[in-house]
């Protein structure tokens, strides 16, 4: 079964440091999304990204974050200074047609320090 | 703008016993609902999904959801819980092209 592959699985950043969170989607996949969950807390939507583009965003999407996808198969979060509070597990996750739902890697577990 | 509720915070149930847990989403129209579990320390994995046609969907696993649209419900349901159930559970609904997840139902199955 395809899977969505995410690396590191847990990586440890100073605050104000810059991060790269990489994801590689299923093959044939067209949307892409990153989602992030505080521990303890509800899973929560932060961008997606659809034809080389952000086609939504949350609130929690400030200049601090930015996405890309640099070569047709990965797709990135970098996040430019962080903040204690950015420490949480980032999820990504990609969908082919919208109604087939959606398929999650297993997440990067971002430690700011 | 879309929202989900889940009820139940924490279930504690004995192994055999029966399990429902409750979701219950805002919008009125059209609706694309997902069941997605977490097993400690795992990703998020798909047990189910609504799009349309029969509301009575099964999923993996043994679960299954009902989608009662006159009381905006898709409740996740199994007969008999294993101990290998326990897990962390989301509800979610498709909002335009993202998903708007409950903030999850812990369960707990002892032998």
């Amino acid at each position: 079964e395809p899977e969505v592959t995410q690396t590191p699985s847990h990586q440890v950043t100073q605050m104000g440091q810059e991060v790269i969170l990489r994801c590689v989607p299923i093959s044939n996949h067209l949307y892409f999304y990153w989602y992030r969950q505080i521990l303890g807390q509800k899973v929560e939507f932060l961008v997606s990204f659809y034809n080389n583009e952000i086609s939504e965003k949350s609130e929690i999407f400030d200049d601090q974050f930015s996405v890309e996808r640099p070569d047709g198969s990965n797709f990135t979060l970098k996040i430019r200074s962080t903040k204690l509070e950015d420490s949480a597990m980032y999820f990504c996750a990609s969908s082919g047609y919208l109604d087939y739902g959606y398929t999650f890697g297993s997440g990067t577990r971002l430690t700011v320090v | 703008a879309q929202s989900v509720s889940q009820h139940n915070h924490h279930v504690i149930l004995s192994e055999a016993a029966s399990l429902e847990l409750g979701c219950n989403y805002s919008y009125g129209g059209t609706v694309n609902l997902f069941w997605y579990v977490q097993y400690p320390g795992q990703h998020l994995q798909l047990l189910l999904k609504y799009f349309s046609g029969d509301p009575l969907v099964k999923g993996i696993k043994g679960f299954e959801a009902e989608f009662i649209k006159s009381k905006f419900s898709f409740n996740l349901r199994k007969p008999s819980v294993q101990w290998s159930d326990t897990a962390e559970y989301f509800c979610a609904v498709r909002s335009t092209d993202k998903l708007i997840f409950g903030t999850g139902t812990r369960l707990q199955v002892f032998p």
